[in-house]
């Protein structure tokens, strides 16, 4: 059974501070990985998508990165910003395509100004 | 604008009582699915539906139920069977056996009087 552990649940920084988000999967067969960012009481927005064949992913200051061999993923947010601050969640979708997604419990950032 | 809306906001259901939440899309997207959220958790999966008239049930099921008569359209029930649905309840549609994007409303949030 698939399983999406992020690691840590929490994190505060500074302003300012480039910073890393981590993402672990137990089964590698899987179709695509994404990230989403959660405002308090808000939806979901996706912020990157990583196929299977692809490593990474660039929007703005946010890198995403994929290692399927070793089930990892990390979410890189350069120079930090408070607007930042929000919930981030991890989610994979299993090889069939047209599935739900899995989602890790998420971490839950703070920038301070 | 294109999207998704789910109403209401915030419901409130009485001991015994069933009530349905409201999503609706018009991204023309064959998919749809139903999650919910507890605090501190990942979103699971209740319901999905690849194609009108038809929809398979997710990881928490038990006390829930759908129907897909429309392509834009995917009601959630709880019935006085799920003993526990405070939560927060979230529609998502996407392009159905695609790689691409899974698309979140806003949600709905469920509270027990």
């Amino acid at each position: 059974k698939q399983e999406v552990t992020q690691i840590p649940a929490a994190l505060s920084v500074p302003e300012g501070e480039n910073l890393v988000l981590n993402c672990s999967f137990t089964d590698s067969a899987i179709y695509n990985l994404q990230w989403f960012r959660q405002d308090p009481g808000k939806g979901l927005t996706s912020l990157l998508l990583i196929q299977s064949s692809q490593r990474e992913q660039t929007s703005g200051r946010l890198n995403a990165s994929l290692d399927k061999s070793s089930g990892r993923s990390t979410l890189y947010i350069a120079a930090s910003q408070p607007g930042d601050s929000a919930t981030y969640l991890c989610a994979v979708r299993r090889y069939q395509a047209g599935t739900a997604l899995i989602f890790g419990k998420g971490t839950t950032l703070s920038v301070s100004s | 604008d294109g999207g998704i809306t789910q109403s209401p906001k915030y419901l409130f259901r009485k001991e015994g009582q069933n009530v349905t939440l409201s999503c609706e899309q018009n991204l023309n997207h064959d998919a749809m699915y139903w999650y919910r959220q507890d605090p501190g958790q990942g979103l699971r999966l209740i319901y999905y539906s690849q194609i009108v008239n038809d929809f398979q049930k997710g990881d928490i099921a038990e006390g829930y139920s759908v129907s897909r008569e429309k392509k834009e359209s995917f009601p959630l029930t709880v019935t006085s069977a799920q003993k526990n649905p405070t939560a927060f309840y979230l529609c998502a549609s996407s392009i159905f056996n695609s790689a691409e994007t899974q698309y979140f409303g806003p949600g709905t949030r469920l509270l027990v009087l």
